[in-house]
């Protein structure tokens, strides 16, 4: 039973330029939240995916997005990057039913240059 | 204030010890409450949920005061394999926003 996958696992960027991150929900989850984990600081919630919808956001601005595919499995896009997007990004994934229990991927660590 | 207040740490304490973490919400509506564990570059992992009649998982044990708004984590007989962040976390009532603590560093020493 495959748990959540994200890719890539690193990379880095320069100012300015976009990014787009990916995430594959575990078998039988429907549901998708993605965070951003600052060093030294707990994950902040950006927002949550279920039915090809975002049914919630955070504190973020715009040029954070996203999007659910069929498959249940998620994209997150950063624009027009800058230095303090610097942070490692996790997607969990849960049951629509069940969004109490999360399951978390790997993440990915994105260095903004 | 933030959301989700805990004592940053760092504890150290010998293997053996008994060690609390306390962690307090601002929101009164929060309704659901838990703690993960996250070791040094790895993903937050569900530790164990809290109930309002506190909770025990072999040598944790987890209440809840909502009078007080606050939670904790009391962890017996540390082992090595302990050490790591210890995360908060809160959600609201009728919503789907999860809402993490900075977390608190535990290194448990030989």
């Amino acid at each position: 039973d495959a748990g959540v996958t994200q890719s890539p696992t690193h990379l880095i960027k320069t100012r300015g330029q976009q990014v787009t991150l990916r995430c594959s929900p575990k078998s039988g989850h429907d549901t998708v939240s993605w965070y951003q984990q600052a060093l030294g600081q707990g994950p902040q919630f950006i927002f949550q995916y279920y039915e090809e919808e975002e049914r919630q956001r955070g504190n973020f601005p715009d040029r954070f997005s996203g999007h659910q595919f069929p498959n249940y499995s998620s994209e997150l896009n950063v624009n027009a990057l800058l230095l303090g997007d610097s942070a490692l990004y996790l997607c969990a994934s849960s049951s629509g039913r069940l969004t109490d229990t999360q399951y978390f991927g790997p993440g990915t660590r994105l260095t903004v240059l | 204030r933030k959301e989700v207040e805990q004592d940053p740490g760092p504890f150290n304490v010998p293997e053996g010890a008994t060690v609390a973490f306390n962690c307090t919400y601002s929101n009164s509506a929060s309704q659901s409450f838990f703690w993960y564990r996250q070791d040094c570059r790895k993903e937050p992992k569900l530790l164990m949920s809290v109930y309002s009649s506190g909770n025990e998982d072999g040598r944790f044990t987890a209440q809840l005061n909502r009078a007080s708004q606050y939670i904790s984590l009391l962890i017996r007989d540390s082992k090595l394999s302990d050490s790591a962040t210890y995360l908060c976390v809160v959600k609201n009532t009728g919503g789907f926003k999860t809402i993490f603590g900075a977390g608190t560093r535990l290194f448990v020493k030989a």
